[in-house]
């Protein structure tokens, strides 16, 4: 069955190293997504990519970078950690222009920053 | 801008009764509106969606939607509450030309014994 596969799925670092979440799909999805999901703000977008070498900033993105080399991968880097990036962070997959389809989502990266 | 408001942060019911758990919704055009639901741990599952059509939406596990284009809301309702329905649910929006969802809050739903 095809999946969304996100790695870690638990991290912890300190303050001002550079970090790496992985997130990959087998789905063959044009779309993919990262989100970030703190209490009392549900998810908020951080950024997206419709195709690759494709990328688009999203509302909460200072901080954060993607790269799509390929269809299947898109990791989300942060350039240097700060204690306000611990979050749950999700990644998503649509298909097609992604209007109709809904978001498929990978079981999420728990990331803290000390 | 899209926006989406789930009011409740919490809802409770007992297995057997109804529930209803609101979200109400701000978008330019016609709106694309999803239910997701969230366990432990995992990541969200889909529910289900209204794109257009029947303003009563079913969905998977016996859950359906009501969308009220007047109210601007589209509720998550089921007939009859599990107590495996306890969960987090989110309410998302998609506006016309966007391919990302904007996200509720989410409210979390308890179904007591």
């Amino acid at each position: 069955d095809a999946e969304i596969t996100q790695s870690p799925r638990h991290k912890i670092t300190e303050t001002g190293r550079q970090v790496t979440l992985a997130c990959h799909q087998t789905w063959n999805h044009n779309n993919m997504f990262w989100y970030r999901q703190d209490l009392g703000h549900g998810l908020r977008l951080i950024h997206y990519s419709y195709g690759v070498q494709d990328t688009n900033k999203g509302e909460v993105s200072d901080g954060y970078s993607v790269s799509r080399s390929n269809t299947e991968d898109l990791p989300l880097t942060l350039e240097s950690a700060a204690s306000s990036q611990t979050s749950v962070y999700f990644c998503a997959s649509s298909g097609g222009d992604g209007m109709n389809s809904p978001l498929h989502f990978g079981n999420g990266t728990r990331l803290t920053v000390t | 801008a899209q926006s989406v408001a789930q009011p409740e942060d919490q809802v409770n019911v007992a297995e057997g009764n109804p529930l209803t758990v609101k979200c109400t919704y701000s978008v330019s055009g016609n709106p694309y509106l999803f239910w997701y639901v969230q366990y432990p741990n995992r990541g969200l599952q889909f529910l289900l969606k209204y794109i257009t059509g029947d303003n009563l939406v079913k969905g998977s596990y016996g859950f359906e939607a009501e969308f009220n284009k007047s109210q601007t809301s589209f509720h998550l309702k089921k007939p009859s509450a599990l107590v495996s329905d306890s969960a987090l649910y989110f309410c998302a929006v998609r506006g016309v030309g966007r391919r990302a969802l904007t996200f509720g809050s989410g409210t979390r739903l308890q179904v007591q014994p």
